[in-house]
């Protein structure tokens, strides 16, 4: 059966350190694989689009990869601070299909 | 700013009442989506639309209609509100292309009584 998986158990990572998020999934061909950072009782926010011919994305302190034969995401914060901390959500657009597949997310605690 | 907005944060509604939900973007997306949101099962998505007056099933259609008479606008109706539709929803709108984000509004948080 097709299915995105993140890691359920919330994550605690010291102020500083870079916290590493796993997104994987099974039996889907991605065309895109997206991060959303999803606070408290609000909606999702966009973060990194990574695209299957793509193994790594930058922007600022976050980096995503991407490994289509693992069938694997990354996400990755450095130098963490407390206010990294959210639930962080993996997106798979798959190529043969127009929506969005979204994981249960992993909850990131950054303690100071 | 582009912005999705959502009728309310906060709805009590009874069982067997028809419930409305209302989302409009002002980013003229063509794309609009309805989710709801329960802990530990994610995001799973109840309809889309590509177009006005188009929609699609998603994964949990059952006990949901919509509507999408403007192109800013996509309606999320419970025909008959159940306990089992207390929930988080959320509306989404993205561009064309479907590799392009999705912007979310801020949720309304329905509880059936």
């Amino acid at each position: 059966s097709q299915k995105i998986e993140q890691n359920s158990e919330a994550l605690n990572i010291q102020e500083g350190k870079t916290a590493t998020l796993t997104c994987n999934y099974t039996n889907y061909s991605p065309a895109y694989l997206q991060w959303y950072r999803q606070d408290p009782g609000r909606g999702p926010v966009f973060l990194l689009l990574i695209r299957e011919n793509e193994k790594e994305k930058r922007k600022e302190r976050l980096k995503v990869t991407f490994d289509t034969t693992l069938k694997q995401s990354l996400f990755h914060i450095t130098a963490s601070q407390p206010a990294d901390s959210a639930t962080y959500l993996c997106a798979l657009v798959p190529s043969s299909a127009s929506k969005i597949i979204f994981g249960s997310g992993t909850r990131l605690s950054i303690r100071p | 700013d582009v912005k999705v907005t959502q009728s309310s944060r906060y709805l009590v509604k009874r069982t067997g009442e028809k419930v409305f939900l209302e989302c409009v973007q002002d980013m003229d997306h063509e794309n609009m989506f309805w989710y709801r949101q329960d802990p530990g099962l994610g995001l799973r998505l109840i309809y889309f639309s590509y177009d006005v007056k188009m929609k699609e099933k998603g994964d949990i259609p059952e006990g949901y209609s919509v509507s999408r008479e403007k192109k800013e606008r996509f309606s999320l109706i419970l025909e008959s509100a159940s306990t089992n539709q207390t929930s988080m929803y959320l509306c989404a709108s993205s561009g064309r292309d479907r590799g392009l984000e999705q912007y979310f509004g801020p949720g309304t948080r329905l509880t059936v009584t």
